[in-house]
């Protein structure tokens, strides 16, 4: 089956540096990925759409400066946290759509970040 | 508004049948997806439907009805592994985003 690769899976940081997370659809193109953020015990929130080549649509309250979003090709799209702070810690899955009729999503194993 | 309600927990037996309901309010239906998700983890994809009726995959089974907005994810000879939280997902008006459910999470116990 169809497979995302997401690294780092774990990341520990000081306030104020910035964070890269990478996630790479390993045997599919995905013309559209979605980073999501999730904290303990609540739903996944999704925080942005990528398309490749294009601008990333944010969802309303999402920083776009604090949370880059560069999907340079069809495999491949990356989220920068940038100066992070303590608050930014939490639990960041992407995923990626395999387009077609029979369409399905599938996430990544995620990125655990703790801001110190 | 888009809303998706599922219970918060629920627990079972091991070897017995439990069954997880998801109700949906969205603008818009373009398909209902099943995830399971252990603590820590990302979310595997259990199941989708898009048509009314009842699609079976080995020990687990996925319901929709679009006239009730309602789907259920019905999970057959429980395991200590099927502990964990059972996300529901609809797709709405877009073809590519998602609205969760808060998730289910299931307890098994022995």
């Amino acid at each position: 089956g169809a497979v995302v690769s997401q690294h780092p899976s774990r990341v520990i940081c000081k306030s104020g540096t910035s964070v890269k997370i990478e996630c790479r659809s390993l045997d599919f193109q995905a013309t559209t990925m979605f980073w999501y953020r999730q904290f303990p015990k609540q739903s996944l929130m999704l925080m942005a759409t990528s398309n490749e080549g294009s601008k990333a649509t944010y969802e309303q309250g999402v920083e776009k400066d604090k949370f880059l979003i560069n999907h340079a090709s069809l495999t491949l799209s990356t989220l920068t946290v940038t100066s992070a702070h303590p608050e930014d810690s939490s639990f960041y899955i992407c995923s990626a759509t395999t387009g077609g009729p029979n369409e399905k999503l599938f996430f990544g194993s995620g990125t655990q970040l703790s801001v110190l | 508004g888009q809303n998706i309600d599922q219970p918060t927990e629920m627990t079972a037996t091991e070897g017995a049948i439990v069954q997880i309901n998801c109700t949906y309010q969205t603008s818009g239906f373009n398909g209902l997806f099943w995830y399971q998700q252990h603590a820590g983890e990302a979310p595997t994809f259990l199941s989708y439907n898009v048509l009314d009726g009842l699609e079976e995959k080995g020990r687990f089974s996925s319901f929709l009805s679009r006239s009730k907005g309602y789907s259920y994810l019905l999970l057959k000879e429980l395991q200590m592994k099927d502990s964990a939280s059972y996300l529901c997902a609809v797709r709405g008006d877009s073809n590519y985003q998602l609205i969760w459910g808060a998730g289910t999470k299931l307890i098994i116990k022995p």
